[in-house]
């Protein structure tokens, strides 16, 4: 299995605040990475797919880079509905892996 | 747009079956190109891809689970659902359906909680 490693797990930021998670992959997994948002008590949401495409509905705050084995996710002006828990996910072979994600928390 | 909802038992009994249905809307189970998903997340912790079917009913399955775990679709009701046995509490977590395409799960359910517990 491919394993994904987020960092940081957690942190600390506050509104305006630009924030930047990365994600490694265990081998290269050229860009088949996602990024999902979520808050507590509900399901994830798709913000990136194919490692910097952003889903349709999702700010443009919100960006993805990275190839290979190294990914980042990077939330430029960071606003309150911004505060979540974000997961990478390698779809590059199964059986499909997330990261353990990282908690934005607020300052 | 499609839509997923799951249903079934909320608490299921130790070494019993967990059985779970997801109801589609917006779209057709039978369609090429769509892989329907099943994902778990234990309470407090990440998630876990449990498998797949694909509407001509081929399926994959993580291998951790892949002795446990059967997943089947439903034509004529649109649904598809799953099935995992000798459950424990180790099941215990939010199961999510979710659609799979181009790469990229969307959308999800909003995810039923299953508690193991005797």
């Amino acid at each position: 299995d491919i394993q994904m490693t987020q960092s940081p797990s957690s942190l600390s930021a506050s509104v305006g605040d630009r924030v930047t998670i990365t994600c490694r992959a265990s081998q290269s997994i050229s860009t088949y990475l996602n990024w999902y948002q979520q808050k507590p008590g509900k399901a994830p949401n798709l913000l990136i797919y194919a490692a910097s495409s952003l889903q349709s509905g999702v700010p443009s705050r919100l960006s993805g880079s990275g190839s290979g084995t190294d990914f980042t996710l990077t939330i430029n002006s960071l606003q309150p509905e911004d505060f979540a828990t974000y997961y990478c996910q390698q779809t590059y072979s199964a059986p499909f892996t997330f990261g353990g994600g990282t908690k934005v928390e607020i300052k | 747009q499609v839509q997923l909802q799951e249903s079934g038992p909320g608490l299921v009994k130790p070494s019993q079956t967990l059985s779970l249905t997801c109801t589609v809307s917006g779209g057709s189970v039978s369609s090429g190109g769509y892989f329907w998903t099943w994902i778990r997340q234990h309470p407090g912790k990440g998630l876990e891809w449990i498998g797949y079917i694909y509407y001509s009913g081929s399926t994959y399955y993580n291998p951790s689970l892949k002795s446990r775990v059967t997943i089947s679709v439903d034509t004529s009701k649109n649904q598809f659902s799953l099935k995992l046995s000798s459950v424990a509490a180790a099941d215990t977590g939010v199961y999510y359906c979710v659609l799979y395409y181009d790469n990229r799960f969307d959308p999800w359910g909003q995810g039923t909680l299953v508690t193991v517990s005797s």
